[in-house]
């Protein structure tokens, strides 16, 4: 069965512009993470859903940053606009309802915003 | 709130040697998970191991152990004979009744041959 997988896996844009990740989660499963990870932050939670519902976003930085889930194999997290501070890996999870305290995680997307 | 400590910042060994990698977490849930995770220098997030507040049993796969004492409110994971594979970033973390999960800061291993 494939993994979480997440596009694009690099990602290079300047200050100013629009940024979309994208992440497939497993097939199945209901819960899906949006993470940062950065050097002086660590990792940390952004934003997850069940069922497609925003639960928690009280991780998103701020009002440049949305995601969405449209449907249960897809999501979206985008930054408008873009911030050289906005440079980091951004990591999709999912997990499993019945199993819901282990999350899978993405390749992840390494970000750089000059 | 919850917090995880990996103290140790950065660990290196030669090939063979075993390793113990600390974690240490604190939490008022009476009901948690914890978990460890390899990110190696390729980037993904691996999962290797989940437990729940109350299995305390030791956990043993192949090179790799577990010891979980919740008297001390530590997670510890031990490489037994290490290999240059495991050269990794290893994640503690924890999740409680939030199911918002706190990760340790990573503890950087470095297996040379």
């Amino acid at each position: 069965d494939a993994g979480v997988i997440q596009s694009p896996r690099h990602e290079v844009t300047e200050m100013g512009q629009e940024v979309t990740l994208r992440c497939k989660p497993i097939s199945g499963h209901d819960y899906l993470f949006w993470y940062r990870q950065t050097m002086m932050r660590g990792l940390e939670l952004l934003i997850y859903f069940n069922n497609n519902v925003p639960i928690d976003d009280s991780g998103m930085p701020e009002d440049r940053f949305s995601a969405k889930m449209p449907n249960a194999s897809f999501s979206t997290l985008k930054i408008q606009p873009s911030e050289p501070r906005d440079s980091a890996v951004y990591f999709c999870a999912s997990s499993l309802g019945t199993d819901q305290e282990t999350q899978y995680f993405g390749p992840g997307t390494r970000l750089l915003v000059l | 709130a919850q917090k995880v400590t990996q103290a140790q910042t950065e660990i290196s060994v030669v090939e063979k040697e075993d390793v113990t990698l600390d974690c240490v977490y604190e939490t008022r849930d009476t009901t948690y998970y914890l978990f460890w995770y390899k990110q190696p220098p390729s980037g993904e997030l691996v999962f290797l191991i989940r437990r729940n507040s109350f299995d305390e049993q030791n956990e043993i796969s192949g090179r790799y152990s577990w010891n979980f004492q919740k008297s001390t409110s530590s997670f510890n994971f031990t490489i037994t004979a290490s290999q240059v594979v495991d050269s990794a970033v290893y994640f503690c973390a924890l999740l409680g009744g939030s199911y918002i999960p706190t990760f340790g800061r990573g503890t950087s291993l470095i297996v040379h041959p």
